[in-house]
């Protein structure tokens, strides 16, 4: 089935850093990968849809700037949280849809301290 | 806004009891599926219904699509505590985005 590896899997930095994220299709290719945060004990929140070769599309609300996805490569997408805060402590979870089923990474859990 | 309303929210049963999660929407999806996630891992899919009144079944577990394609359920008969977990329904629209339901976290005492 479907694999989709996501690095790493938990990450500390300090306020005001930068974190990359990567998320990468093992075994098939994917034009369009999707990043979800999820806080503690809620569901997933869709960050943005990730698009081979082309900007990603925010969902409302998330900022672009400070969550820069690049997708430069049919098996690779990276999510960097730019000058990282406390309040960006979160797991973050990547997937991707070969088909109509969405298959996940095993998520980054993301401490700033 | 495409809502996916889970019922309920939270499940505390006791080891082989039957339960019953809801996913409902007043949208059209087409296709659903059904995830359990563990804590601090990503969602593992259970199942896709995809045919409108569909039926699969998966050992104890049993899913079922509504006939209008809007809402689902997951029956879990003889509960056991393997199956604690968080429990996702996501609906797939057609424009390659999935909403995902509010979740309904089980846990099985043993």
């Amino acid at each position: 089935g479907a694999v989709v590896s996501q690095h790493p899997s938990r990450v500390i930095c300090k306020s005001g850093t930068s974190v990359k994220i990567e998320c990468r299709s093992l075994d098939f290719q994917a034009t369009t990968m999707f990043w979800y945060r999820q806080f503690p004990k809620q569901s997933l929140m869709l960050m943005a849809t990730s698009n081979e070769g082309s900007k990603a599309t925010y969902e409302q609300g998330v900022e672009k700037d400070k969550f820069l996805i690049n997708h430069a490569s049919l098996t690779l997408s990276t999510l960097t949280v730019t000058s990282a805060h406390p309040e960006d402590s979160s797991f973050y979870i990547c997937s991707a849809n070969p088909g109509n089923t969405l298959h996940f990474g095993n998520g980054t859990r993301l401490t700033v301290t | 806004t495409q809502l996916l309303e889970q019922s309920p929210q939270f499940l505390s049963i006791q080891e082989g009891e039957n339960l019953t999660v809801y996913c409902n929407s007043s949208s059209v999806f087409s296709s659903l599926q059904w995830y359990r996630q563990e804590p601090g891992e990503g969602p593992v899919l259970l199942v896709t219904v995809v045919t409108g009144g569909e039926v699969k079944k998966l050992k104890r577990l049993t899913f079922q699509f509504g006939d209008a394609r809007k809402d689902s359920s997951l029956h879990i008969t003889a509960a056991q505590p393997g199956d604690t977990g968080l429990y996702l329904c996501a609906g797939f629209s057609g424009t390659y985005k999935y909403i995902f339901g509010t979740g309904t976290r089980l846990k099985v005492l043993a």
